[in-house]
């Protein structure tokens, strides 16, 4: 099955920064995914960007899709303490692919 | 509002017993998934199912069942078979193809 990395492992920064985290897959895709989970919570869909898209928006959220390089980006702007999460890339189909260990962001107030 | 439910959130079983997780949604998806995770660690696929009546293995699916009678619902058991089910488990649901998962609140599994 198919895998997404996220890197960094873990980022923290103040609130107000910009956070940028990476995700790099291995094979081929229709779309990629990325998802937020609090602490011992489900996790929440964020946003979806197809193959033959380079870039989205939503919000603060925006996401950039490079299928040469085979890797996206989700840049979180003017971030805020409850940003604090992990975050994860998954490709699809869904049921193909699993989920990397994600990154762990930590927003300091 | 639609939504896919887990339950319990807690649960905990002696070592040796079977164990029945829940897993019910509303949203009228047709695929249906389960999903391991342990501390600090992503996600496993244990098995999903895209039709009623019709599933398959994900990467980890030793000593682990599932069955998918209704679309509604997809029930994990955690076998004693299962070496190490001491674990967060997350059930997730999509309309399938390009639109992402739908997950539930997780239930924690601990054997005692």
């Amino acid at each position: 099955s198919q895998q997404g990395e996220e890197d960094p492992q873990a980022l923290s920064i103040q609130e107000g920064e910009n956070a940028t985290m990476n995700c790099s897959y291995k094979t081929s895709i229709n779309n990629l995914q990325w998802y937020r989970q609090n602490s011992g919570r489900g996790l929440v869909h964020l946003i979806l960007i197809r193959s033959n898209e380079r870039e989205k928006h939503s919000g603060r959220l925006r996401v950039t899709l490079d299928t040469s390089k085979k890797s996206s980006s989700l840049l979180i702007t003017a971030s805020r303490a409850a940003d604090t999460a992990s975050y994860f890339c998954a490709t699809d189909p869904p049921g193909k692919s699993t989920f990397g260990d994600g990154t762990t962001l930590t927003v300091k107030p | 509002d639609g939504g896919i439910t887990q339950s319990p959130k807690y649960l905990f079983r002696k070592e040796g017993q079977n164990v029945t997780l829940s897993c019910e949604q509303n949203l009228n998806h047709d695929a249906m998934y389960w999903y391991r995770q342990d501390p600090g660690q992503g996600l496993r696929l244990i098995y999903y199912s895209q039709i009623v009546n019709d599933f398959q293995k994900g990467d980890i699916a030793e000593g682990y069942s599932v069955s998918r009678e209704k679309k509604e619902s997809f029930p994990l058991t955690v076998t004693s078979a299962q070496k190490n089910p001491t674990a967060f488990y997350l059930c997730a649901s999509s309309k399938g193809g390009s639109y992402g998962y739908t997950f539930g609140s997780g239930t924690r599994l601990t054997i005692v």
